[in-house]
């Protein structure tokens, strides 16, 4: 069983379009949630970090949330180049840092 | 310039062999990773090498080990190479243990295939 599921897995928009991207997980003692975007062929590019319940962070037209459960991508009117995959990954904490990661959503944004 | 570089990009390989991949980066960061990309996109972590002080994911088998020549490099070397080894394999690195949430910068990947 996935400790760290996304979804949906793929999602569409037209530009302008806001929607959200959901990051549930089970582990307990959360140290960490990351968000990531990866574009196809390229490496994941850091995105933000959440560490408590409550916690918002923004860049542009993200905002990432958390509660105890899940977390929320929130793309505020997208636009083409937001299109790429979004990867969410937890770290349970502990002695080393092993994160715990999703398999992504997959977002095209239409012009 | 490129922060964190692999060599090479593609790897087509036999089963059996034994192969290596470079990573290189020049943010003089502390702390450098390697992951595992499979098929499916699935990203798994496989080890954090800090200060000479080497962390393992336990899940992975020990035909994988990486070598650390100095900071600035951290080599994947695969022995007796098997077909499920087929991945794409990102190197990372981060200043410091205690900021790697912050600022991890990936590399482009090296996709591996073996046949």
């Amino acid at each position: 069983e996935d400790q760290v599921t996304q979804s949906p897995e793929a999602l569409r928009l037209q530009e302008g379009e806001s929607s959200s991207l959901n990051c549930s997980y089970t582990v307990s003692g959360l140290r960490g949630l990351f968000w990531y975007r990866q574009d196809p062929g390229k490496g994941p590019e850091f995105l933000f970090t959440l560490y408590s319940a409550g916690e918002e962070k923004e860049k542009e037209r993200l905002k990432a949330t958390l509660t105890k459960k899940e977390s929320f991508l929130h793309i505020t009117a997208p636009k083409p180049e937001d299109s790429a995959t979004y990867l969410c990954a937890v770290d349970q904490g502990g002695g080393s840092y092993i994160p715990t990661f999703g398999r992504g959503t997959s977002l095209i944004v239409h012009p | 310039d490129t922060a964190v570089s692999q060599t090479p990009k593609y790897l087509v390989t036999q089963m059996g062999n034994d192969k290596s991949i470079k990573c290189e980066q020049n943010l003089g960061h502390d702390t450098m990773y390697w992951y595992k990309q499979d098929s499916k996109k699935f990203l798994k972590i496989m080890f954090s090498y800090n200060n000479k002080e080497l962390i393992i994911n336990e899940t992975v088998p020990n035909r994988f080990s990486p070598k650390s020549p100095d900071k600035a490099h951290l080599n994947l070397h695969i022995n007796s190479l098997e077909l499920g080894d087929s991945a794409v394999y990102f190197c990372a690195s981060s200043p410091r243990r205690g900021a790697y949430q912050e600022t991890q910068y990936f590399g482009p990947g090296t996709r591996l295939l073996v046949l």
